[in-house]
């Protein structure tokens, strides 16, 4: 169980153009869900909060009108990467937190961005 | 034999070793942490955590230990295993918040 999926696990793209990544529980509920970024050989940064029905909780220094989130269900959250530029080029992961329970998150198999 | 020090960027260990990795956690609030080992292309995997009313936990080849004095976390493995070889990150939960990820250690494991 907890199983987190995410689509597409890879997409290449032309600079100035947007991708959407989808992130779903696939058997269970999620309360919030969160989305980081990876750049190579570095750590997980989280980029956003995003729980059902409101709006996504940014971090500083990342850009809201650049990164849409939208939660519309308890199932599925979605992160489009707007007018996409190279250096957007990253892995994106998603995890989501079990709904009733603070502590456990369930991590999506991670996108693989390149835009060039 | 086993490593230990402060956090590095790379363990490199025999096979059938033990394995000790640290971590310095950051916020003193904290009252979940955990350690997630994440291969190259793949999501982070979870491998055992611990709450902050105790300082050591069991699981099958793993130990986490807790020092909250000075928010020190480490990760044993006993027996290390060419697949056991990936990039381990701790993380701390602040609570209700998201998690917040260490830099991670690269383990790698030699026949």
């Amino acid at each position: 169980g907890a199983v987190v999926s995410q689509h597409p696990s890879w997409v290449i793209c032309k600079s100035g153009t947007s991708v959407k990544i989808e992130c779903r529980s696939l058997d269970f509920q999620a309360t919030t869900m969160f989305w980081y970024r990876q750049f190579p050989k570095q750590s997980l940064m989280l980029m956003a909060t995003s729980n059902e029905g409101s709006k996504a909780t940014y971090e500083q220094g990342v850009e809201k009108d650049k990164f849409l989130i939208n939660h519309a269900s308890l199932t599925l959250s979605t992160l489009t990467v707007t007018s996409a530029h190279p250096e957007d080029s990253s892995f994106y992961i998603c995890s989501a937190r079990v709904w009733g329970v603070m502590n456990e998150q369930y991590f999506g198999p991670g996108t693989r961005l390149t835009v060039t | 034999g086993e490593n230990v020090g402060l956090h590095l960027p790379t363990l490199s260990v025999q096979e059938g070793d033990n394995s000790i990795i640290n971590c310095a956690y950051s916020n003193s609030a904290s009252d979940y942490f955990i350690w997630y080992k994440q291969e190259s292309g793949k999501g982070p995997q979870f491998i055992i955590d611990i709450r902050s009313n105790m300082d050591k936990r069991q699981g099958q080849r793993v130990t986490v230990l807790l020092n909250k004095t000075v928010k020190h976390l480490s990760l044993q493995i006993a027996a290390t295993q060419p697949g056991d070889s990936a990039v381990y990150f701790c993380a701390e939960n602040p609570a209700g918040t998201a998690l917040i990820f260490g830099k991670g250690t690269t383990l790698s494991v030699s026949s």
